[in-house]
């Protein structure tokens, strides 16, 4: 059973610069949620996929952030103009109902 | 708006002692709520789950976890600690039909030999 995976695992850009993540959730889930982790806190969730409807979004996803999941798996998450505020670990998880599975994350650096 | 208190940033026991994560949510319904374990630099791991039925529920590495409506908690119950129990822990709690889990702030456990 392949779990949630992440790609990549760590990214270091530079100010300005635009970055995007990729989310393969557990084949058979049909929910995807992205959430954001800085250092010394928990999870903070940015946005809710249903197959390939985005149902919710948090106010924490300004517009630099745009979310896709284009046919209803995998998932994008891209941050436009990277602030070092961006510097966070971001987390995907899915489920099929109230429980979710959390991928490796993808740390990412903004120098 | 639903909130999750985690009052202990840090705890250290000894290996083979007893352990307690404390928990408290802020919630008028009957609350979805989870126990889950990160270490360092990985992604959060499923220790347990309560959604309703016995107060008391078991989880995966000998985890358990207890529900109190009264007192608005849900800790984190282990009889005897291991070295590779060190890790952060996190309890999240999700409204009933909601989408999102709301985390505590965690609590980062220490074993001692």
């Amino acid at each position: 059973d392949t779990g949630v995976s992440q790609d990549p695992r760590h990214k270091i850009t530079k100010r300005g610069q635009n970055v995007t993540f990729r989310c393969d959730p557990i084949s058979e889930h049909n929910r995807l949620y992205w959430y954001r982790q800085t250092l010394g806190q928990g999870p903070e969730f940015l946005t809710y996929f249903q197959n390939e409807a985005q149902l919710e979004k948090s106010r924490l996803l300004s517009d630099r952030f745009s979310a896709e999941r284009p046919k209803g798996s995998f998932s994008t998450l891209e941050i436009q103009r990277t602030e070092q505020g961006d510097s966070a670990m971001y987390l995907c998880a899915s489920s099929t109902s109230y429980e979710q599975y959390f991928g490796p994350g993808t740390r990412l650096t903004v120098t | 708006a639903q909130s999750v208190t985690q009052p202990d940033i840090h705890i250290t026991v000894s290996e083979g002692a007893s352990l307690e994560l404390r928990c408290n949510y802020s919630y008028g319904a009957t609350p979805y709520l989870f126990w889950y374990v990160q270490s360092p630099g990985q992604g959060l791991q499923l220790l347990l789950k309560y959604f309703s039925g016995d107060t008391l529920v078991q989880g995966i590495k000998g985890f358990e976890a207890e529900f109190k409506r009264s007192q608005s908690s849900f800790n984190l119950r282990k009889p005897s600690v291991h070295w590779s129990d060190a890790a952060e822990y996190f309890c999240a709690v999700l409204m009933e039909y909601g989408n999102k889990l709301v985390f505590g702030a965690g609590t980062i456990l220490r074993v001692k030999s």
